[in-house]
This record gives structure tokens, sequence and C-alpha cells, in this order.
């Protein structure tokens, strides 16, 4: 049973654009999310977090979004650069525990 | 700055050999997971430590093996290779449960 999934297996856009990624999950009891970026050969880097208790966080180009109520998070970035061509996973922890649960992860790809 | 250094980053093994992974850190970091990334399958959790000394399991633990008998290591061991254990295999740490985790470069292993 996937409690968090990325139902996008990759997303193509235009340079400049907006790039919108999401993630759905299915654990009311989780109460911290966070979003990391992976290159080829390498391992995943920390992008963005949010806690449950805020429904936005920005970080420069990145915001990421939380609506509770469906369950729902997104990463917006803006503008889209072809340095941003990479796979992104999010990831949640449940209260009360140390482990987070990974998405499958959305192949951005970001076009010249 | 190393980070989170994994060793070996390539390996080939027989069905039914053994072999340690090994993760080192150099930030202090409380926490260390060991994880691992199948293709559509995101990254699952095999084994993870709270503080030196401990060791709990993840989402998938059959066939691993993990200590923590230094702070700043983490070895995830393979008693008796299987094909199924073919995969690519990711380190990281953190400082406490809401800080976000650190990852190594990953192991690419692969078992004939």
């Amino acid at each position: 049973d996937q409690q968090v999934k990325q139902n996008s297996p990759s997303l193509s856009v235009q340079e400049g654009r907006i790039s919108i990624l999401n993630c759905d999950y299915t654990n009311s009891m989780f109460d911290y999310f966070l979003w990391y970026k992976k290159y080829p050969a390498e391992g995943p880097t920390f992008l963005i977090s949010i806690s449950s208790i805020k429904d936005k966080n920005e970080d420069g180009r990145f915001t990421v979004f939380l609506n509770k109520s469906a369950k729902h998070l997104s990463l917006h970035i803006v503008p889209s650069q072809p340095g941003d061509s990479a796979v992104y996973f999010c990831a949640a922890m449940p209260s009360g525990t140390y482990k987070y649960i990974f998405g499958t992860g959305t192949r951005l790809k970001v076009l010249a | 700055n190393a980070g989170v250094t994994q060793t070996p980053k390539f390996r080939v093994l027989k069905t039914g050999q053994s072999m340690t992974l090994l993760c080192a850190q150099d930030m202090n970091h409380e926490y260390m997971y060991w994880y691992r990334q199948d293709p559509g399958m995101g990254l699952r959790l095999i084994h993870y430590s709270v503080g030196e000394g401990t060791t709990a399991k993840g989402e998938v633990p059959d066939g691993y093996n993990v200590s923590r008998l230094k702070k700043q290591n983490f070895l995830l061991g393979l008693e008796s290779a299987a094909p199924s254990q073919t995969s690519v295999y990711f380190c990281a740490s953190s400082q406490d449960r809401s800080q976000p985790q650190h990852f190594g470069d990953g192991t690419r292993l692969s078992i004939l």
C-alpha cells in the first residue's frame, strides 16, 4: 500500500515557465513533508520542507503547498531552468516516528 | 566537506556471497538510515539508527543486518546475497527527526 503517491512519472516544461509537481498521501498522521531532487548517479539532495502546521513555504524559486484536507502536496518551480531537470521525490514522516516514506518520483525535463 | 560517504560505489556479487556496505558521516548526526532504490519503487527504508549502539527495522529489512558501533559509521550487511537484492543502496543521516536527511551518492550492487 503506497502511502505517498506521485502519480506523474514524468513532466516536461518549457524553460521560464512554471513546473508543478504533485504528491498525494493517505495517512493523516504525517506531520512533516519534504521534497528532494536527484540527479543521475548522485544521492538525493534536500530542496524544501513544510510542517503540517503550515500550508505554504517558499525558498527562492521553489514553493511547497500543503492542502491537508485534500492530503495533497505540490512543489512549484518558477521560473523553471534547464538545470532543474532531475527526478523529484516527495517524502512524508508520520508523527512520532523517525522514518520518512518516499514517493516513487517524478522526472522533470525542462526544455531550453 | 565530505558529508555522507558510501563505500564501495559499485560491486558485483555472486548469489550466496556476503558483503558489508559502509556509510560514514562527518556531521556528528545522531540519526542514520539505509535505503534501497529500485525502478518504479522510490526509496524504501531498510534499517535505521537513532543513535550510537541502536538500530531498528524499516520497511524492507529481511536479508539485511546493520550495526552502529560508532556514531559516525553505519554498516549494512548482506549475509547471503540474493538476486532480489540487486539495487542501488543509499545511506543518509540527519541531526534529528524533523531535519532533512543528507544522502550519500549510493552504492550500485549487482548480484548474479
